[in-house]
């Protein structure tokens, strides 16, 4: 399976202000996707992350509120903008290795408190 | 909408003994079906997938589906509290995304 590392681990940020977390694969992928995973909840699709395109967003979540980049196969970015204590979650990337098997396998996770 | 439905548990075991998951889902044309464990403070780690009816089984773990019921279930034997997690349930849906199931909490009692 594809090794996924996350950036930053975990963060503390101040309401109003915004936070970009990294999500870096050893391999080239197709298929990248971002979920949340609130305090004691399972996990909640936010997007999936399509190279050289626009991603496509889950009915509640929007682009200015999530930005996402991905500009290339092993690499992308989920922002929290305008952050409030109700974005305190963690937040997780997983990608698809395209096997034809429809898994996915997840990064470690960042843990984000809104204060 | 498209949902999956899982007891959230918990669900406690004695060591040894066999665990038994279970997971309803209600679109019928999913195809693909993932059981994840995720432990304490750590990220869902994959531990069995499944695509056709029956059993399949790995080391201590079976997967049972049965597409006809839209029934899903994970066995694991000889439960060790090392297997005390959470338990995810995810199916298929359109786009190749995953719906997850609410978890099951699973305590293995020395």
């Amino acid at each position: 399976s594809a090794v996924i590392s996350q950036k930053p681990s975990r963060d503390i940020c101040q309401r109003g202000t915004s936070l970009t977390i990294q999500c870096q694969v050893d391999s080239q992928v197709t298929m990248m996707f971002w979920y949340r995973q609130q305090p004691g909840q399972s996990l909640t699709l936010i997007a999936t992350a399509n190279q050289g395109s626009e991603a496509t967003y889950e009915s509640g979540f929007v682009i200015d509120k999530f930005p996402i980049s991905r500009p290339n196969l092993t690499f992308s970015t989920l922002t929290v903008s305008n952050m409030s204590p109700e974005d305190s979650s963690i937040y997780l990337c997983s990608v698809d290795p395209g096997t034809g098997g429809d898994e996915q396998y997840f990064g470690p996770g960042t843990r984000l408190t809104v204060t | 909408q498209k949902e999956v439905e899982q007891n959230s548990g918990p669900l406690s075991v004695p060591e040894g003994a066999i665990a038994s998951l279970n997971c309803t889902y209600s679109d019928r044309g999913s195809q693909s079906f993932f059981w994840y464990r995720q432990y304490s403070g750590k990220s869902p780690e994959l531990i069995m997938s499944i695509y056709s009816n029956g059993d399949k089984e790995d080391g201590r773990f079976t997967a049972q589906l049965n597409k006809a019921s839209q029934y899903v279930s994970l066995l694991i034997r000889d439960s060790q509290p090392s297997d005390s997690a959470t338990y995810l349930c995810a199916v298929n849906g359109a786009g190749n995304m995953l719906t997850f199931g609410g978890g099951t909490r699973l305590m293995v009692k020395p």
